[in-house]
């Protein structure tokens, strides 16, 4: 079955970086594009990146962009999301999703930035 | 405040009809790309419910419904169960910002 698990999270303080990954399982990872979505606690929903099957082709949220930098190995079949400069207002539950629309979702890894 | 626009809160009780709105532009909805929703239950990651405006993925009862006219999107829920009080979101993608976008979400309370 397909299982999408993050990993990384934890708390960090601004101005510093974080990775985060997510492992995917149970079907052919290299064969589709992958999302970033997060979400700040008790609020809605909001994209941050995709990447493209191949990782030729990229895309950012304006609020992340120049800062995030979304990645995958296909070998791996993982996927990555570098968030530097880190600032309080990027503290979120992180979801790595499959797909556009976006089938299958992690459970999340929650990011808290705070001195 | 999000580039697509749902109302934050509808309720119903067992057995009834509601409708979520989302309202967009024609940037979005209006460009004709689809809509697409999720629910997401308490605690959980979302789950997608509707895709490319009136599509169920399987396993996904035939209670829950989409549309989409002009700029806007509406999902419907009939027979309101106690087990759809959840958070529900649509999301389309945005050619001016060049981004995918969500609504900011709709709690529905089932009575």
């Amino acid at each position: 079955q397909v299982q999408l698990v993050e990993s990384g999270g934890g708390v960090v303080q601004p101005g510093r970086s974080l990775r985060l990954s997510c492992a995917a399982s149970g079907f052919s990872f290299s064969n589709y594009p992958m999302h970033w979505v997060r979400q700040a606690p008790g609020k809605g929903l909001e994209w941050v990146t995709i990447i493209s099957y191949d990782g030729s082709n990229e895309h950012y949220a304006d609020s992340v962009k120049g800062r995030f930098i979304i990645s995958r190995d296909n070998s791996k079949n993982t996927l990555y999301l570098q968030m530097n400069s880190l600032r309080p207002e990027d503290t979120a539950v992180y979801y790595c999703a499959r797909n556009d629309p976006s089938d299958y979702w992690g459970q999340g890894t929650l990011v808290t930035v705070s001195s | 405040q999000s580039v697509l626009t749902q109302p934050p809160s509808v309720s119903g009780a067992p057995g009834q009809r509601v409708i979520i709105s989302c309202t967009g532009s024609s940037s979005n909805i209006g460009a004709n790309y689809g809509v697409h929703w999720y629910q997401q239950l308490a605690g959980a990651a979302p789950k997608l419910l509707i895709y490319s405006n009136n599509n169920r993925p399987a396993g996904v009862p035939d209670r829950f419904s989409g549309s989409k006219s002009g700029t806007s999107a509406s999902l419907a829920i009939t027979g309101l169960q106690a087990e759809d009080e959840a958070d529900y979101y649509c999301q389309s993608y945005d050619n001016s910002l060049s981004a995918w976008v969500f609504g900011g979400g709709t709690k529905l309370t089932v009575l």
